[in-house]
């Protein structure tokens, strides 16, 4: 089992539906979940960050995180064709010599 | 400001061959990150250098892949005696680094050279 699992899609929906991305992991050390959207031919942007259990919420985007369930969402409102990317959750367990894993990455279309 | 700068855009060489890809981090980042991404698959961590040193280099896959920041800014990717395999997009990320030296600081990413091997 790899350590973060993420549907690779691609999941298209119709301009102004909420889009829900999720990541599962197996690393119970893990507290910082991170996503990045990666537009085709560029470098990954780091679009959200959060600390451990919890919701943080930015703009049209929320990010959720259940410890419990080792879960973590990623949510669109209002979604835009301009957000058609792919979306890698990330995440890390905040020591010192700990990497950041990333997922495989959800290709996402809206479709205006 | 600049961002996370890699040189050339696009590589292509062939089976055997020696490569060099340049990565020029954001001014004043001390930390600087290699990964490489295959097609459909998230950044996978190579190396890690904190100022001119590789404080973590367990994600270079053998002793063919090396990399260098003599002056603790501009980083090269080496790359000895290329294979096919060895054919993806490869990206670098530098940050500044917090007081705890946790590398999960928001990291910036270039926009990747993506090397082909025939």
């Amino acid at each position: 089992q790899k350590e973060v699992e993420q549907d690779p899609g691609p999941l298209s929906v119709p301009e102004g539906a909420i889009v829900s991305l999720n990541c599962t992991y197996s690393n119970s050390a893990f507290q910082y979940f991170m996503w990045y959207r990666q537009y085709s031919r560029k470098g990954p942007e780091l679009l959200m960050y959060t600390y451990s259990s919890g919701n943080k919420e930015d703009g049209r985007f929320t990010a959720q995180v259940d410890k419990s369930s080792k879960y973590i969402s990623l949510f669109i409102r209002d979604s835009q064709p301009s957000d058609s990317a792919t979306y890698l959750c990330a995440m890390s367990a905040m020591n010192r010599d700990d990497k950041i894993i990333f997922g495989k990455g959800t290709r996402l279309h809206i479709l205006p | 400001g600049a961002g996370v700068s890699q040189t050339p855009s696009n590589k292509v060489t062939e089976k055997g061959k020696y490569v060099e890809l340049r990565c020029d981090p954001i001014s004043g980042h001390t930390a600087l990150y290699w990964y490489r991404q295959s097609l459909g698959q998230g950044p996978e961590f190579l190396i890690y250098f904190q100022g001119t040193g590789a404080a973590d280099d367990s994600g270079l896959p053998n002793d063919r892949f090396f990399a260098v920041r003599p002056e603790g800014s501009v980083s090269t990717l080496k790359i000895q005696r290329t294979e096919r395999g060895d054919s993806a997009v490869y990206l670098c990320a530098s940050s500044l680094v917090s007081a705890s030296g946790a590398r999960a600081d928001t990291q910036y990413f270039g926009p990747g050279t993506r090397l082909t091997v025939l």
